[in-house]
């Protein structure tokens, strides 16, 4: 079992449209917990840190249950813009570690 | 403020020649990172610095790939030889420090790669 699974893409969605991106971790120590960008052939840069009680920036809401080992990336109001891979990664807590998922690709259309 | 620098962007090799990529990270980042990123998939760590000693190096194929951060600042990542499947996008990335209790909760700030085709 991979240590981090994300939804398999691609997930193409009109402009306008709500999508959501589920990911799933399998150590239960893990301690932090993120969701990166990487536009195409381009370096992840870090979108947002996921936080117990949710939190949200601007269109993009971050979710995680800690008991069920999940993790979730609300978009509302996609944008064209908003197309790149979205990689969800988590810190293991030994040696401040990053494990990434295999990226889950959006596509917004016009 | 300059961003993490990597060259060469781009290599083109025969299997079993050698290779090298170099990084030079954020000014004040103590913490150094390589990752290799193969096609499809997320970045894998290979090997973790702080200032010039390893934290992680437990997925660095050592038979042949070496690193070294000799002076804390900027780092070198070495194949020989290379194999086809060593072809890749080589990720640098450095961030702060880590925290006593060793966890990073300093962003990793990334650099632009160097893409590696091994022919």
């Amino acid at each position: 079992r991979k240590e981090v699974e994300q939804d398999p893409g691609p997930f193409n969605v009109p402009e306008g449209a709500t999508v959501a991106f589920n990911c799933t971790y399998s150590n239960s120590a893990s301690q932090s917990f993120f969701w990166y960008r990487q536009d195409c052939r381009k370096e992840p840069k870090l979108l947002m840190s996921v936080y117990s009680s949710g939190n949200e920036d601007g269109r993009f809401t971050a979710q995680l249950n800690r008991a069920s080992q999940y993790i979730s990336l609300l978009i509302r109001d996609s944008k064209l813009s908003d197309s790149a891979t979205y990689l969800c990664v988590v810190n293991k807590w030994q040696g401040g570690k990053l494990i990434f998922g295999q990226g889950t690709e959006l596509s917004v259309k016009p | 403020e300059a961003g993490v620098a990597q060259s060469p962007r781009y290599k083109i090799i025969e299997k079993r020649q050698s290779v090298a990529f170099w990084c030079n990270p954020i000014s004040g980042h103590a913490t150094l990172y390589w990752y290799q990123q193969i096609l499809g998939q997320g970045p894998k760590l290979l090997i973790q610095f702080q200032n010039n000693g390893v934290v992680d190096d437990s997925q660095l194929p050592k038979d042949r790939f070496s690193a070294e951060r000799l002076k804390g600042v900027d780092s070198t990542l070495k194949i020989q030889p290379a194999k086809l499947e060593d072809s890749a996008v080589y990720l640098c990335a450095s961030s702060l420090e880590l925290d006593y209790t060793g966890l990073n909760t300093d962003t990793q700030y990334f650099g632009p790669g160097t893409r590696l085709t091994v022919l």
